[in-house]
């Protein structure tokens, strides 16, 4: 049983551009969450995904969006990227009213 | 609003010993708590959670933590530390329910070491 998928698992950019990440949630799991983790520190919470629609959204601006397909798996756009977006871009999967979040392997991006 | 702080950003413990991990959390609702533990280059992997119920809970090896809603804590525990235990380890808060349960507040982490 595959858990949560991402991909890729390491991405250089550079300031300005745009990145897209992509997200495989755990077989059974409908609910898909985003959380960027800076070097040193806990992950932060920046939205959630269930049935296509955004449900939740943490304190980051418009330049993160999202996207959930019919399939459950889920993208993360970063427009207009900052030195300060470099991170390790945490996946998280569950199922309403189900378990608890589990996390994929994260995707590491480099800003330069 | 929700918020977590771990007592400690690097423990270290001796081969055997007990560990000892704190964590305090604020919530003005009634919280589900949560112990992750991350490995270098992994993402972060469910140790134990509190929902509601009993408040020990017993979690993947040989961890424990207990819910004290007085002391607004949630330490985790394990008896006898294993050199397989150095890891970062993560306390986090959610609401209870619904959506709420995907958006997870997380503390700053804790190194711990485990010397042999």
């Amino acid at each position: 049983d595959a858990g949560v998928t991402q991909s890729p698992t390491h991405l250089i950019k550079t300031r300005g551009q745009q990145v897209t990440l992509r997200c495989s949630p755990k077989s059974g799991h409908d609910t898909v969450s985003w959380y960027q983790q800076a070097l040193g520190q806990g992950p932060q919470f920046i939205f959630q995904y269930y049935e296509e629609e955004e449900r939740q959204r943490g304190n980051f601006p418009d330049r993160f969006s999202g996207h959930q397909f019919p399939n459950y798996s889920s993208e993360l756009n970063v427009n207009a990227l900052l030195l300060g977006d470099s991170a390790l871009y945490l996946c998280a999967s569950r199922k309403v009213g189900g378990s608890p979040l589990h996390f994929g392997n994260g995707t590491r991006l480099t800003v330069t | 609003a929700q918020s977590v702080t771990q007592l400690g950003s690097h423990v270290s413990v001796s081969e055997g010993a007990l560990v000892l991990l704190r964590c305090n959390y604020s919530s003005s609702v009634p919280p589900y708590l949560f112990w992750y533990v991350q490995y270098p280059n992994q993402g972060l992997q469910l140790l134990l959670k509190y929902t509601t119920g009993a408040t020990l809970v017993k979690g993947i090896n040989g961890f424990e933590a207990e819910f004290k809603k007085s002391e607004t804590s949630f330490h985790l525990t394990k008896p006898s530390a294993h050199m397989s235990d150095a890891a970062e380890y993560f306390c986090a808060v959610s609401a209870a329910g619904g959506t709420s349960y995907g958006k997870l507040t997380f503390g700053q982490g804790t190194i711990l070491t485990v010397h042999p």
